[in-house]
């Protein structure tokens, strides 16, 4: 069965302290592997894409990484701004883009 | 601006009745989703629609029904067979195999 872990569930910073989050997923044919951001009662924002094991890509603070059952977001130096829940989301090969989502991981940044 | 729009922000239901939920894009995609999010849980599949005039069902179907008459167009109607409705919903549109794109989302409650 197809499976999509985040850890940790929340996790609380001080402003400039850098850290990742880590998504394990089980899927049967990787097509890709999603990043998005969510901020509470709005809709997730893309980040990233990840297809190969080995990949990774940057955006100003954030980077995503991606092996062969894991992805991880890193986080550095984070500013108050970048509060918010990212969602990790392996999508299957197949006829239609079938994203598995995971819980999330709840980042607070504070001053 | 290009994008996806979903309408009301907030819906209430009262027991027995249906309430459908507006999705609208102008992103020209052929494929639209539909995602329920309970808080704690990773965003599942309610139905998606990869052509006009056809869509089916995803992971958590059952108390749902969507149309997909115009390609803009993907409304999702919660029934009164669906007994625990309170969610946020997602509507999501992307071309074949790409990233999603979201929209802001519906909270529904139940009166």
């Amino acid at each position: 069965e197809d499976q999509v872990t985040q850890s940790p569930e929340a996790l609380r910073l001080q402003e400039g302290e850098s850290s990742s989050l880590n998504c394990s997923y089980t899927v049967s044919g990787l097509r890709g592997l999603f990043w998005y951001r969510q901020d509470p009662g709005k809709g997730p924002e893309f980040l990233f894409t990840l297809y190969s094991a080995g990949e990774e890509k940057e955006k100003e603070r954030l980077k995503a990484t991606l092996t062969k059952k894991e992805s991880f977001l890193h986080i550095t130096a984070p500013k108050p701004e970048d509060s918010a829940t990212y969602l990790c989301a392996p999508s299957e090969s197949g006829g239609y883009n079938k994203l598995i989502f995971g819980a999330g991981t709840r980042l607070a940044v504070h001053p | 601006d290009g994008g996806i729009t979903q309408s009301p922000k907030y819906l209430f239901r009262k027991e027995g009745q249906n309430v459908t939920l507006s999705c609208e894009q102008n992103l020209n995609h052929d494929a639209m989703y539909w995602y329920r999010q309970d808080p704690g849980q990773g965003l599942r599949l309610i139905y998606y629609s990869q052509i006009v005039n056809d869509f089916q069902k995803g992971d958590i179907a059952e108390g749902y029904s969507v149309s997909r008459e115009k390609k803009e167009s993907f409304p999702l109607t919660v029934t009164s067979a669906q007994k625990n409705p309170t969610a946020f919903y997602l509507c999501a549109s992307a071309e074949r195999g790409e990233k999603l794109f979201f929209g802001s989302g519906t909270q529904l409650s139940v009166l």
